[in-house]
Formats: C-alpha cells, sequence, structure tokens
C-alpha cells in the first residue's frame, strides 16, 4: 500500500553502526507508530507520536531513538545497532478517533 | 495494561476446512479489539475490528469474528478456508492510546 512507506526495504549492517530507518505517509494522519516483529514474539511497540511535537516510548525504546520531521514523516535510528535488533520493522499511522492502525511494507534489518 | 494471548501458534489445513483462531485479551471494561493479516512478504492489513454494537463482526474475505465478553475473548472464524489464506494472523487489542498485539497464528493451507 503506496500511502505509507518504509526506506530502506532491506538493510544489512554491521554492529555498532548507526542505521536510519525512514517512514512516510500520505493518510493525512497524525499518529505514527514504530514497531519490530520477531519470530514467534509478534509486533512489539518501540516508539509512538501523536504530531509533531510527541514522542512516546513503547514496550522495547532501549537501543532505539525516534525523529517526528514533519506530520508525515517519522524516522526511527539505531544509534549503535546489535545482533539482536536484527528484526523486521514496521512503521503505522492511525488517524485520531479511529485505533485502526495502516501498516508500511516493512524494514528487513540484519545486524552482524 | 492489556495483554492479548493468541494459544493457536501454528496451524495447518486442508483447503475447505473450517477455521478457528483463539484471542483472549487481559482485562474488561470497554475494550476495541482488531484481528490483521501479514500474507507471505507483505506487511499487515486490518482484516476486521470490533468497537461497540453486535458481537459478531464480519471482515473481509468471508472471516469473522465474536467478541464473547465474559470469556474476554475475541476468537476468528472462517467456515472454509483457502490455499490464498495461507497467512500469519495477529489478534490486537486497545491499550489507552495504543495497541497491543498477540504473538500471531500461523495458518498454513494445503490444496
Amino acid at each position: 500500500d503506496a500511502d505509507v512507506t518504509q526506506t530502506p526495504r532491506n538493510r544489512i549492517t554491521k554492529t555498532g553502526k548507526r542505521i536510519m530507518l525512514e517512514c512516510s505517509q500520505t493518510k493525512g494522519h497524525d499518529r505514527m507508530y514504530w514497531y519490530r516483529q520477531d519470530p514467534g514474539l509478534g509486533l512489539r511497540l518501540i516508539y509512538y507520536s501523536f504530531d509533531v511535537k510527541d514522542i512516546n516510548k513503547g514496550e522495547i525504546s532501549d537501543g532505539y531513538s525516534v525523529s517526528r520531521q514533519a506530520q508525515a514523516k517519522f524516522s526511527l535510528s539505531l544509534e549503535s545497532a546489535i545482533p539482536n535488533q536484527t528484526a523486521l520493522y514496521f512503521c503505522a499511522t492511525s488517524d485520531f478517533g479511529t485505533d485502526t492502525q495502516y501498516f508500511g511494507p516493512g524494514t528487513r534489518l540484519t545486524v552482524l | 495494561a492489556q495483554s492479548v494471548s493468541q494459544h493457536n501458534h501454528h496451524v495447518i489445513l486442508s483447503e475447505a476446512a473450517s477455521l478457528e483462531l483463539g484471542c483472549n485479551y487481559s482485562y474488561g471494561g470497554t475494550v476495541n479489539l482488531f484481528w490483521y493479516v501479514q500474507y507471505p512478504g507483505q506487511h499487515l492489513q486490518l482484516l476486521l475490528k470490533y468497537f461497540s454494537g453486535d458481537p459478531l463482526v464480519k471482515g473481509i474475505k468471508g472471516f469473522e469474528a465474536e467478541f464473547i465478553k465474559s470469556k474476554f475473548s475475541f476468537n476468528l472464524r472462517k467456515p472454509s478456508v483457502q490455499w490464498s489464506d495461507t497467512a500469519e494472523y495477529f489478534c490486537a487489542v486497545k491499550d489507552t492510546d495504543k495497541l497491543i498485539f498477540g504473538t500471531g497464528t500461523r495458518l498454513q493451507v494445503f490444496p
């Protein structure tokens, strides 16, 4: 679904490197989310933002940071990547009052 | 905080078999419940949702789910599965201002 895009789609990096994953949306939604998906663990929330000036930690924020550059853009950074951050990362958006989230295609990150 | 349990981790069915995937959430009150599906190599898509009203919710592709408040459950059903239903299915519940997802159920349907 082109409404929520993520770049890059795949990334291989080395331990200790700084990585940024980007998310853009054209749905006009105020709320944006970052999740990671691991086999057997489902989706876990890393950070979420309800508007440009609002950033909230999720369940597993340690080792991650985010930036909400604009209503349409929400980036996730790994300051110093480690192998257990190897996962599939999803961005999602939702509109105020609906709670239904719309997901991007995901970024597969491998940390060697 | 809310939590979600999906007890079926991996389900294997033949085409035309009936499907029921379990989902339980941890505590009551007003709940908003969701089922999402992730087809192989794709992103999550909303199958159906329950906010209030009729506890039997119909979604896309012939799926339905029943909200049973007394059992804290929101099980997903389909009377006759197809090979194209092969996917991972996630139940989610709203907790304050975010969604809590279950660990997912992987469904494999064989022709």
